[in-house]
């Protein structure tokens, strides 16, 4: 099983600074398989960003992802108000008869929070 | 609008049964491998099940296996997840979760339901 750790657990910034959130992998992952969410409380996971770096429609270009191998970034440019909010890396490592076990993780996730 | 509405979730005994169901709507729904994910506040997020285009191949978390099928109605749009001898630990919010298009392996889920909570106690 591939685990992943998100750190920090809890991040406190002020609208307009500059988030960078971590996701390191306990063996390699692909990057085309590393995708991260943002969860809101109350509501389900938004996918923000696939294939380590490419945004999902509608998000904003202050949201970026980078990294390669076991550690991966998503950084949040100026912090909006509405992005204050829990993020989640996941990744997959394949299902099938070759595949893994589990083929999709999680990370605990980093909160995100108004200082 | 893509949309996938959960439904089904209930208190129920440790030892019993459920069935979820999830509708959905402003896609071509056979051309979707679906999934179900489920979040409790201690372990956080865990995939459970996913399922194939017509619904003759499913994979399951090893935490599920043996207890909890998942299977798809594609004429009524519909996903399912039979859970068997319910015990607490499967106490969760369960999300419906929209993954790989026929032919192409993404290994994300781009869309998901608001969820259904299923407690066992």
């Amino acid at each position: 099983e591939t685990v992943l750790t998100q750190s920090p657990g809890t991040l406190s910034l002020y609208p307009g600074e500059r988030a960078t959130l971590s996701c390191r992998a306990s063996q390699s992952v692909k990057s085309k398989y590393l995708a991260w969410y943002q969860q809101k409380f109350g509501q389900p996971p938004r996918l923000l960003i696939y294939g380590t770096s490419s945004r999902a429609a509608d998000i904003p270009d202050r949201f970026s992802g980078s990294g390669s191998g076991t550690d991966f970034t998503l950084t949040i440019s100026r912090l909006e108000p509405e992005d204050f909010a829990v993020y989640y890396c996941q990744q997959y490592a394949g299902s099938g008869q070759y595949g893994a076990s589990p083929p999709y993780t999680f990370g605990q996730g980093t909160k995100l929070e108004i200082k | 609008e893509v949309r996938l509405v959960e439904s089904g979730g209930n208190l129920v005994q440790p030892g019993g049964s459920l069935r979820l169901s999830c509708a959905a709507s402003g896609f071509t729904f056979s051309n979707y491998w679906m999934t179900w994910v489920r979040q409790t506040p201690g372990k956080g997020l865990e995939w459970v099940a996913n399922i194939n285009l017509n619904g003759d191949d499913q994979y399951y978390a090893d935490s599920v296996k043996g207890r909890f099928t998942i299977s798809r109605d594609n004429y009524m749009k519909s996903l399912f997840l039979q859970m068997n001898n319910l015990r607490s630990e499967d106490t969760a919010v369960y999300y419906c979760a929209r993954g790989d298009r026929a032919g192409v392996t993404l290994g994300y889920f781009d869309n998901w339901g608001q969820g259904a909570q299923v407690t066992v106690s």
